[in-house]
């Protein structure tokens, strides 16, 4: 049972250069999320998408994009890294919107220098 | 007012000691929350859901208090294997899937 998989788990850019974060999860989940997480300020979420077919913002989209490419994929796009993306990412997942009960990656540690 | 604030700490306790951490939200219409556990440079794990007055799970209680618009987490007789961060989550709104985190409570247990 893998979960959700995260790829890659370590990443170095340097600003302006683009780059996707590939999530994917084998547990069959409608919703499925994108958090970043930094010293002192907790997850923030990023976008989110609670079925196939949608997505919404979430406390802090800007600089970021996402496909739900099919209900097991997520991935989330930076067109144009910055220094302040800096950051961990994780990407999560739930069976419904509902169940309120994330499942979370282990996480993608990005460095834009 | 944030949505979900708690106190960053750290908490450091010695072993055996009874720590309870606070968290506080801004939207009255939250119905579940739920407390995780991170350790460090780990993914987050769930620890408890409360749907109503409070969740007991061995050394573990959480506790609502909807008038005040916070919740607790108590631990007892506390491990060195406890040390961690405790995030809370609540949903925004109900059956949106939106779960907003506070920024976490670090706890140290010492021998």
């Amino acid at each position: 049972n893998a979960g959700v998989t995260q790829t890659p788990k370590f990443q170095v850019l340097k600003t302006g250069q683009s780059m996707t974060l590939q999530c994917a999860q084998d547990m069959n989940h409608n919703s499925m999320y994108w958090y970043r997480q930094d010293p002192g300020m907790g997850l923030r979420l990023i976008y989110y998408s609670a079925s196939e077919g949608t997505t919404d913002k979430g406390e802090v989209p800007n600089g970021y994009n996402v496909s739900r490419l099919n209900k097991r994929e997520f991935s989330l796009r930076l067109e144009s890294a910055a220094p302040s993306q800096t950051s961990v990412y994780f990407c999560a997942s739930l069976i419904t919107s509902g169940a309120n009960v994330l499942t979370f990656g282990a996480g993608s540690r990005l460095t834009v220098l | 007012r944030k949505e979900v604030e708690q106190d960053p700490g750290p908490f450091n306790v010695p072993e055996g000691a009874t720590v309870a951490f606070n968290c506080t939200y801004s939207n009255s219409a939250s119905q579940s929350f739920f407390w995780y556990r991170q350790d460090c440079r780990k993914e987050p794990k769930l620890l408890m859901s409360v749907y109503s007055s409070g969740n007991e799970d061995g050394r573990f209680t959480a506790q609502l208090n909807r008038a005040s618009q916070y919740i607790s987490l108590l631990i007892r007789d506390s491990k060195l294997s406890d040390s961690a961060t405790y995030l809370c989550v609540v949903p925004r709104g109900i059956n949106t899937g939106k779960l907003i985190f506070g920024q976490g409570t670090t706890l140290q247990v010492k021998p």
